[in-house]
């Protein structure tokens, strides 16, 4: 089955203690990215990785960090976190083809930050 | 810049009442349209979507939205709404990268 997945769902961690959020797809989809959804705004996009080792920012990078090794995998790093980074996070890859184009989205990850 | 505007940020509707969620998008060339729907608690959900070809594209769950390029519009509809469809709805547009714009979303209430 196609999927997207991440861990933790749920997470609350303190400002400053350093945590990674991962993702993992099993499409072997080239194009990967994160989101970060809150009330009233939308989802807006933080990372986005095109390939292995490379990434870039989306619209929302401050306090964030990625990493793209392997094809499959996508986490998401914050290295001191703070409560405006309280959030529900989406992962999702997606791919192109034949003028189609396909975005699957994980679960999602709720973050508190206190 | 790509943008999409979701301008209603609620709204009511009684079950077997119509639907029409609109959406406008700015975007210089032909768009990819997408509507998806996130219940209370869940992830994403894709709905419907918009490539190219016949404006009107049929979705899930009895949806249908509309693409109408002279008033950039892509408004998702259903004719007769049910109380399991309360839920946020999100338009998205994506141009020729993989990224999605997403719009603030729709809450829809449903009252019996």
């Amino acid at each position: 089955e196609a999927q997207v997945t991440q861990n933790p769902r749920y997470l609350i961690t303190v400002t400053g203690k350093k945590l990674t959020v991962t993702c993992s797809q099993n499409m072997n989809h080239e194009y990967m990215s994160w989101y970060r959804q809150d009330p009233g705004l939308g989802l807006r996009q933080i990372y986005y990785s095109m390939n292995v080792e490379v990434t870039d920012k989306g619209d929302v990078p401050e306090g964030y960090k990625v990493s793209r090794k392997e094809k499959r995998n996508f986490p998401l790093i914050l290295e001191s976190p703070s409560p405006n980074q309280t959030s529900l996070y989406f992962c999702a890859s997606s791919f192109w083809t034949g003028g189609s184009y396909e975005q699957y989205f994980g679960p999602g990850t709720r973050l508190t930050v206190t | 810049a790509q943008s999409v505007t979701q301008p209603d940020i609620h709204i009511t509707v009684s079950e077997g009442a119509s639907l029409e969620l609109r959406c406008n998008y700015s975007y210089g060339a032909t768009p990819y349209l997408f509507w998806y729907v996130q219940s209370p608690g869940q992830g994403l959900q894709l709905l419907l979507k918009y490539f190219s070809g016949d404006t009107l594209v049929q979705g899930i769950k009895g949806f249908e939205a509309e693409f109408k390029r002279s008033q950039s519009s892509f408004n998702l509809r259903k004719p007769s709404v049910h109380w399991s469809d309360a839920a946020e709805y999100f338009c998205a547009v994506a141009g020729n990268t993989d990224k999605l714009i997403f719009g603030t979303g729709t809450r829809l209430q449903v009252f019996p």
